[in-house]
């Protein structure tokens, strides 16, 4: 059964850069039948998909974030990672690492998630 | 960019059926997902490919896109069916988008 865990700092200053990795075990990331994906949920709000890393490195990101975002996939640490600039309070959220389905545009399997805020 | 629209809250008594509404232009053109998030948890899939069921998830879940609206029908609700429910579809351009959500109560 596949599990994903997210670390970084909990914590991030204004104008700085957010760094995520999400570790999967339980699955090979290099599996061509995934995507893998980060989405986040502000306090008290829905949902919002920021992007996603194929096991090759090719990469799609919401347009809304574009500019800001990079997704990378590590297939030796069997593990994928999120960076955000220039970050700002509207940036403070709960991030979660899933897994995308390819074909089916779902999201099978998810993190804990983990809450990272910008302080300023 | 596109956007799909959710009612806020839906109550519901034990027992009965729910019914939670997705409306986005032309949504039956596409693949309709949900995701049940519980307080303080992860969401998990509970309907995919417009009716399908992953694994585990009991059957008094179902789905079903028609025209512009997406709708999850929960049976027979059971007090371990409050949470959030969210709506999710993919778009050519704007690639994954969730609904706005729906809290079920179950009174």
């Amino acid at each position: 059964q596949v599990q994903l865990q997210e670390s970084g700092p909990g914590l991030v200053k204004s104008s700085q850069t957010l760094s995520l990795t999400c570790i999967v075990s339980g699955a090979s990331i290099s599996s061509g039948t995934y995507y893998w994906s980060w989405i986040r949920q502000h306090p008290g709000k829905g949902l919002e998909w920021i992007g996603y890393s194929y096991y090759s490195g090719s990469a799609y990101y919401n347009p809304s974030l574009k500019s800001r975002v990079t997704i990378s996939v590590d297939t030796s640490k069997n593990q994928f990672s999120l960076k955000l600039s220039s970050v700002t309070a509207a940036d403070t959220a709960v991030y979660y690492c899933a897994r995308g389905v390819y074909g089916d545009y779902v999201f099978d399997s998810w993190g804990q998630g983990t809450l990272v805020t910008v302080s300023s | 960019s596109y956007e799909l629209t959710q009612p806020p809250s839906v109550s519901v008594s034990p027992g009965q059926t729910a019914s939670i509404t997705c409306s986005g232009d032309k949504l039956g053109d596409k693949y309709a997902s949900w995701y049940q998030q519980k307080p303080g948890q992860s969401p998990v899939l509970v309907i995919y490919d417009d009716t399908k069921r992953p694994s585990g998830i009991p059957e008094r879940f179902s789905g079903s896109n028609s025209g512009n609206t997406a709708t999850l029908t929960i049976s027979g609700t059971q007090a371990m069916d409050e949470a959030d429910y969210y709506c999710q579809a993919w778009d050519s351009i704007t690639a994954y988008v969730f609904g706005t959500g729906t809290k079920v109560t179950v009174l």
